[in-house]
């Protein structure tokens, strides 16, 4: 079956750095997805990865190694606003995002 | 604002009940998405339409309808729903079926069955 596993939860402190791992067991693979998610609100996309390495936007990095089927978020100097939920996603050979269950990161100040 | 709109925003209904959800979006896109949201759980997707047309159905229950009469609006009818159905309830859309589609979130209907 097809799987995405991320940690359920995480905290961290504000100004601090923290990085969200996500690895994907998929039949086949065509991009990875970060997306964030406010409590009570939509998902927003975050970062589109599809060839090995990182890439960076700001504050927030996201990295992937597609041999090792694994992926990290990096937000740098952390905001209290920035406490959400993280979902990665995976784009399979059928082109079907298939979901983790998201990450909700906690910042303290 | 990401440009998909959601009504309602909040839904309690009884289990004979019968209503709508709408999503409109106002993007130029042409494919458009249901998902479900549990708590702590992926989400899973539920119907996609494609130009219109729909492309996939995930064994969805038949008490989940789906409706979309031009590529701005998607309706998903709800009837003799189970409280196991209480969940928020996403619609997405995006450029087409395929490419990069990077998928757009409406803000979502939080649904109780009671």
């Amino acid at each position: 079956g097809q799987n995405i596993d991320q940690p359920t939860e995480m905290t961290a402190t504000e100004g601090a750095i923290v990085q969200i791992n996500c690895t994907y067991q998929t039949s086949g693979f065509n991009g990875l997805f970060w997306y964030q998610q406010h409590a009570g609100e939509a998902p927003t996309f975050l970062s589109y990865n599809v060839l090995d390495g990182l890439e960076e936007k700001g504050r927030f990095s996201s990295f992937l190694s597609r041999s090792k089927g694994y992926s990290y978020l990096l937000l740098k100097e952390l905001q209290m606003k920035d406490s959400a939920s993280y979902l990665c996603a995976v784009r399979d050979s059928n082109y079907q995002l298939i979901w983790g269950a998201g990450t909700k990161l906690i910042i303290k100040p | 604002e990401t440009g998909v709109t959601q009504t309602p925003r909040h839904l309690v209904m009884g289990m004979t009940n019968k209503k709508s959800l709408k999503c409109e979006q106002h993007l130029g896109h042409n494919a458009m998405y249901w998902y479900k949201q549990s708590a702590k759980k992926p989400l899973e997707l539920m119907f996609v339409y494609n130009f219109k047309e729909q492309t996939e159905n995930n064994s969805v229950p038949s008490r989940f309808s789906p409706e979309c009469p031009n590529s701005s609006h998607l309706f998903l009818h709800l009837h003799t729903l189970q409280p196991e159905d209480s969940a928020l309830y996403l619609c997405a859309s995006s450029q087409d079926r395929e490419g990069q589609e990077t998928q757009y979130f409406g803000p979502g209907t939080r649904l109780l069955v009671l």
